[in-house]
């Protein structure tokens, strides 16, 4: 069975702390994503990495960073968390390959910086 | 820059009935992949349906049916015989999966 799973389910982090989403497929996929869901907004891409050590900016980088030094784990990182960044953040992976095959999701991380 | 819109933020329908979704896409490319994911309440999101642009023929998948119009960008699921276990944020997401819509939220009622 498919499986991605992300470290929390609730977090709460105080603003300016330095957080850390951590997200493992076991898949042996090469393509992970980080999203952030947000009412109204649906899911927007954060970043993505099609190989280990390699990171791609979406469209709202800003504020985060990522790291992916093994295939199987893909962490999301807010340098200092501010209050903006409260919001439910999803993980996916699919298939490699040149056809864009469906996204396995995490459940998700909401997060709260209060 | 790829764009995909859901212009109903909520929609309601009562059980057994039928209803349907709307997404309008806009792409640059000739070949490509359409997709709806479902959320559930509190629960992972997970894979509908997904019409491949280059087929005529609209995706289906039990209940779940498209109406995919490639020349106006447009790509509605249907929802037939609406079950209470239907109720859940819908995502309509771009060729590339890297853009989602707005979402929709359905409710079905008994």
């Amino acid at each position: 069975d498919v499986k991605v799973t992300q470290s929390s389910r609730y977090l709460v982090k105080r603003t300016g702390e330095k957080v850390f989403l951590e997200c493992v497929q076991d898949m042996d996929h090469e393509n992970m994503f980080w999203y952030r869901q947000d009412p109204g907004l649906g899911l927007r891409l954060i970043y993505f990495s099609y190989d280990v050590k390699m990171k791609e900016k979406g469209d709202i980088p800003e504020g985060y960073s990522v790291s992916r030094e093994k295939k199987e784990r893909f962490s999301l990182i807010l340098e200092s968390a501010s209050t903006n960044q409260t919001s439910m953040y999803l993980c996916a992976s699919p298939p490699g390959g040149q056809l864009p095959y469906e996204q396995y999701f995490g459940p998700g991380t909401r997060l709260t910086v209060t | 820059a790829q764009t995909v819109t859901q212009s109903q933020p909520e929609m309601s329908v009562q059980e057994a009935e039928t209803v349907t979704l709307s997404c309008t896409y806009d792409t640059s490319e000739s070949n490509y992949y359409l997709f709806w994911y479902k959320q559930p309440p509190s629960r992972q999101m997970i894979l509908v349906i997904r019409q491949e642009a280059y087929k005529q023929q609209n995706a289906t998948e039990n209940r779940f049916s498209v109406n995919f119009q490639k020349a106006a960008k447009s790509f509605s699921l249907k929802i037939s015989d609406s079950q209470l276990g239907d109720t859940a944020m819908y995502f309509c997401a771009s060729p590339s999966q890297l853009t989602f819509g707005g979402g929709t939220r359905l409710m079905v009622k008994p």
